[in-house]
């Protein structure tokens, strides 16, 4: 159980366009998720708190016009890298929290890698 | 949330038992100790978290000192697919709703 996908697992797009990345929970609905970056040869940097039903929270530098986020039902938020430019490469990773009273674990998608040309 | 200190990197032959050591001396009583790993190119992916005893499942071993200053993850058989970069967090379990701060975690590779 406390299975988590993302779609599409890589990209490639041109510089100025607009990319979307889905994140699902499969077998459990989450009311928060998150949404994180890693840069090569880095760690995870939390990006926003994305709650169902609400806006989004940022996390410090992190401009919230141009990660857009949609949290729209309680299996998929969406985050959308708009007019993405290179150095917006990186591998996305999305995490859908499960309180389930033993522990508040936090279950990991397999990544997006997003290349920008 | 506390911080942690954990070695760069380590080696663990095949077959024997990994054990990775985090240090934590600023946590507090609430907080927990979680560890995750993150295969390359993957996903973190959750091991197991405890307050104060020592805990086991499936995947691993995790020791706490005393005085919770410190912690010990143990992979009892290492594997060659447990090659991965091993974080350990310290954050308050009532506070599961708020997103982890990953530090640099440890390399563990499995030699053959």
């Amino acid at each position: 159980g406390a299975v988590v996908s993302q779609h599409p697992s890589r990209v490639i797009c041109k510089s100025g366009t607009s990319v979307k990345i889905e994140c699902r929970s499969l077998d459990f609905q989450a009311t928060t998720m998150f949404w994180y970056r890693q840069f090569p040869k880095q760690s995870l940097m939390l990006m926003a708190t994305s709650n169902e039903g609400s806006k989004a929270t940022y996390e410090q530098g992190v401009e919230k016009d141009k990660f857009l986020i949609n949290h729209a039902s309680l299996t998929l938020s969406t985050l959308t890298v708009t007019s993405a430019h290179p150095e917006d490469s990186s591998f996305y990773i999305c995490s859908a929290y499960l309180s389930n009273g033993g522990g508040n674990e936090q279950f990991f998608g397999p990544g997006t890698r997003l290349t920008v040309l | 949330d506390a911080k942690t200190t954990q070695p760069t990197s380590m080696d663990c032959a095949e077959g024997r038992a990994a054990n990775l050591p985090c240090n934590h001396s600023t946590i507090s009583g609430n907080e927990y100790v979680y560890w995750y790993r993150q295969i390359h190119s993957q996903g973190p992916q959750y091991i197991i978290h405890g307050l104060k005893n020592n805990e086991t499942n499936e995947m691993a071993s995790l020791i706490i000192t005393e005085d919770r200053k410190s912690s010990t993850l143990i992979l009892p058989h290492a594997t060659l697919r447990d090659t991965a970069v091993y974080y350990c967090i310290v954050r308050t379990s009532g506070g599961g709703a708020d997103g982890l701060t990953f530090g640099k975690g440890t390399h563990l590779i499995i030699q053959p």
